[in-house]
Order: structure tokens, then sequence, then C-alpha cells
């Protein structure tokens, strides 16, 4: 089974602010990855699949990047709304499995 | 506009049964994957499984927690997802969203979840 191992698993950042999370694959998975945003209580939304491509109608400030196993989220400038959990996910292989979380929170 | 809309949840006793529902629209139904997934009250999220296309023979995945328990199926005459739920066990309390995806997709719509309680 591919693990996903996604870090750190919460970071405090104030508005304005370039956050970055991080998703290691342990195995190669092809760019077969995606990253969605989850708000408490609601549906996970896709932002970022094939590692590299964004979601049509998500914002320019969130961009992915991978180098190998390691997949990167960034948001340049955090805004109000983007205070929620993030998932990455692996897509290449069964079981199909999700990172650990990364919660997003008010400094 | 694509929707997807999970019905079937409830509070069961453990070594019940419960069948989710996941009604679609605005799309060719008929064309997709479609997969579910859970997640357990303040946790992660988790795939459950899947289920391919006419083309694929409607054949299908299942995660080992859940494997022998829990049958997918589809109906596409009626655009609609199911998930048959067995011997179900307190750790199967979740969330359950049904979501659409392809061969080597992601998961690019989801449903907003219907919620599976598990309790004596």
């Amino acid at each position: 089974d591919i693990q996903m191992t996604q870090s750190p698993s919460t970071l405090s950042a104030s508005v304005g602010d370039r956050v970055t999370i991080t998703c290691r694959a342990s195995q190669s998975i092809s760019s077969r990855l995606a990253w969605y945003q989850q708000k408490p209580g609601k549906a996970p939304k896709p932002l970022i699949y094939k590692a590299t491509s964004l979601e049509s109608g998500v914002p320019s400030r969130f961009s992915g990047s991978e180098s190998g196993t390691e997949f990167t989220l960034t948001i340049s400038s955090l805004q109000p709304e983007d205070f929620a959990t993030y998932y990455c996910q692996q897509y290449t292989d069964y079981p199909l499995s999700f990172g650990g979380g990364t919660k997003v929170g008010i400094k | 506009e694509v929707q997807l809309v999970e019905s079937g949840g409830g509070s069961v006793q453990p070594g019940g049964s419960l069948r989710l529902s996941c009604a679609a629209s605005g799309f060719t139904f008929s064309d997709h994957y479609m997969d579910w997934v859970r997640q357990a009250p303040g946790k992660g999220l988790e795939w459950v499984g899947r289920i391919r296309n006419k083309a694929n023979s409607y054949s299908t995945q299942y995660a080992a927690s859940v494997k022998g328990r829990f049958t997918i199926s589809r109906d596409d005459s009626k655009n609609s997802l199911y998930l048959q739920i067995n011997s179900l066990q307190t750790e199967d309390t979740a969330v359950y969203y049904c979501g659409r995806s392809g061969s080597y997709s992601h998961f690019d719509y989801w449903g907003q979840g219907t919620l599976v309680t598990v309790s004596s």
C-alpha cells in the first residue's frame, strides 16, 4: 500500500502569509496526486490534480509542485476563506489513500 | 450542474445493516467510475471503495478494512450509486461521501455526505 505522509499536521498563519504544505508518498505515484480543501461540516473541495493542475474556478494563489515523491501545496497569500483543512491524495494504485491532513488556523 | 446527493444514513446498532444511496445528476453517470469515501468524527478521509463503469464490467475495488462487509453497486438507469453495509461496527461511524472519478483520476465532484452512527 502507498502511504501518504503529510506535514505539518497543523499550522498557524496570518492573512497575507505564504503557506506551504508538504505530502510525501512512500513510492512513485507518477504525478497522480490531488489536493483538497475541507471546511467544517462540508465535503472536500478539489483544488489541484495531476500534482500541478489547478481545478477550474480555484484562485491562482493556490499552486502545486512536485519533486520525485515529494509534493507541495502553496498558498501564495493566505486569505480569510483559506482557513481550512487540506488533504493530499494519491490515485495511482489501490487502495487509494489520503494524507492525514493539515489544519490551517489563524495566528 | 453536477450534483451528487447521498441519503440513507442513520443510527444503527452494532451488527446491523444499512444501504446508502447517491443520486447523481448533471452529467452522464454511466460514463464514470464512482467511489465512496468516509470520514470518522474529527478524523481524516478514508477511501472505502470504487465501482467502475459498464465498459469496465462494473468491477469493484475495496479497502481492506471493509472488504467482505461492504458492497458497492450502481443502477445506471436510475443514475444512482449504492453502498450496502453489513455487520456494522462502531468504527464504521462516519460521514460517508460519494465521489465522481475515473481511471487514474481524482475525485472531481463530491456529495454533501450522509452520517452513519453505529452505537448500542
